[in-house]
């Protein structure tokens, strides 16, 4: 079946510094799944922070971007300078275009400190 | 208004009793998931209603059943609550079942069953 893996957390970085989660997926049915990224803030529920439906292009939201990477089947989120308000639990996920389902990873929190 | 919300956000179960969890949504999706969440996993899809059409899981099919009486209202029952269903459940909803749809999720049931 589909799957997805993400960086394991928790991830500390601190305030202003770079931020890579990486992300690779596999999709055993189809060869173009969709690609999503979430974010959960303390005490809300998940929320899209971006997604990318084409393989290649990149998305961005909120400072954050992501690649579409079929060759490696990634989709890392990258963020050049983080904030203390970026602290969150960070879920990407893959769409898969013929069951009509989400398949989430496991989730990384990351912690941003001053 | 984009909220889908949860009640309760804490239950408390006995094994052996039911457990009935409600969500609402009033965007007029129609599309309503349940997942469910535990610590350093995923979360994992048990059943979607697109439209008056349940869609359950096949490895959690009898284990969870659901209604939804009208297009705002979903429900979530245990008929026997057993310590594996100690965990978060996330109700989510989309305008449609489409893969590339964004869903938006409320923020969570936790169930401790003891």
């Amino acid at each position: 079946g589909d799957s997805v893996t993400q960086t394991e957390g928790p991830v500390t970085v601190s305030e202003s510094e770079s931020l890579i989660i990486n992300c690779t997926y596999s999709a055993t049915s189809i060869a173009y799944p969709n690609l999503f990224w979430y974010v959960r803030y303390p005490g809300e529920g998940l929320q899209l922070l971006l997604k990318v439906i084409t393989a290649g292009q990149k998305g961005s939201s909120r400072g954050f971007e992501a690649t579409y990477n079929k060759e490696t089947t990634s989709f890392h989120l990258q963020k050049a300078s983080v904030q203390e308000s970026d602290s969150a639990v960070y879920y990407c996920a893959l769409g898969n275009t013929g069951n009509y389902k989400y398949v989430f990873g496991a989730g990384t929190r990351l912690k941003v400190i001053a | 208004d984009t909220t889908v919300k949860q009640n309760p956000r804490y239950k408390l179960a006995r094994v052996g009793k039911p457990v009935n969890l409600i969500c609402s949504q009033t965007m007029n999706h129609d599309t309503m998931y349940w997942y469910q969440k535990k610590p350093n996993q995923a979360p994992k899809l048990l059943l979607f209603y697109y439209d008056k059409i349940l869609n359950r899981e096949a490895d959690t099919f009898e284990k969870f059943q659901s209604s939804r009486p009208n297009n705002s209202f979903c429900s979530l029952y245990i008929g026997s609550a057993g310590l594996e269903y100690s965990a978060m459940y996330l109700c989510a909803s989309s305008r449609d079942v489409a893969y590339y749809a964004e869903q938006f999720f409320g923020p969570g049931t936790r169930l401790t069953v003891l």
